[in-house]
């Protein structure tokens, strides 16, 4: 079975532009959650989606968006790109709403300039 | 303060080492630990995973839980050099999915 894909693996951006990021989950899986990794932060959670509905959300500003399609494919979206906003984005997915086990994809590398 | 803190590193163990990974955690709601390994330019992989308090062991590696004091570990035995890698430890409440990590520890196994 394939695990989670992310697209694209790496972006380079300038302040003020803004990005969107692609996730598409295990077969058969739900849930998706996006994570912004920082080695400032270390991992934090963003949101989690299951069934095209935003289920949780994390202290993020507005700025960032995410949605979730009826195959489970998820995007997300930064506006208004800062210098801070550079980071791994990983998005995993699990099963179910009640299943444990996460499964992440490799990231997305953003640079903002 | 963190929710959860785990020592950074860099740690540094020759070969065959034991290893001990720990972490601390401060929300006693917290029900559900796992211990996730990331190597570089990749996402973080589940190693283990436990409920409550307890020990779980798979192969080289054993989770404990300590509940009580809020302490979690992860021991790598006979540790290898494919196990130098970055050991996150993961938690989350009862009902939530969201997961509260540490910021993780840097480990290198030198041959």
């Amino acid at each position: 079975k394939a695990g989670v894909t992310q697209t694209p693996r790496y972006l380079i951006k300038t302040r003020g532009q803004q990005v969107t990021l692609s996730c598409s989950p295990i077969s058969g899986h739900r849930s998706v959650s996006w994570y912004q990794q920082t080695p400032g932060q270390g991992l934090q959670f963003l949101f989690e989606y299951f069934s095209e509905t935003q289920r949780n959300k994390g202290n993020f500003p507005g700025r960032f968006s995410g949605r979730q399609f009826s195959n489970s494919r998820s995007e997300m979206n930064v506006s208004t790109l800062e210098l801070g906003d550079s980071a791994l984005y990983l998005c995993a997915s699990r099963q179910g709403q009640s299943t444990d086990t996460q499964y992440f994809g490799p990231g997305t590398r953003l640079t903002v300039l | 303060q963190k929710e959860v803190e785990q020592d950074p590193g860099p740690l540094s163990v020759p070969e065959g080492a034991i290893v001990s990974l720990n972490c601390t955690y401060s929300n006693s709601a917290f029900q559900y630990f796992m211990w996730y390994r990331q190597y570089s330019r990749k996402g973080p992989e589940l190693l283990m995973y436990t409920y409550s308090s307890g020990n779980k062991e798979d192969g080289r590696f054993t989770a404990q839980v300590d509940k009580s004091s809020k302490y979690i570990s992860l021991f790598i035995r006979d540790s290898q050099p494919s196990d130098s890698a970055t050991y996150l430890c993961a938690t989350r409440i009862q009902g939530a999915q969201k997961l509260v990590f540490g910021q993780g520890t840097r480990l290198t196994i030198n041959p």
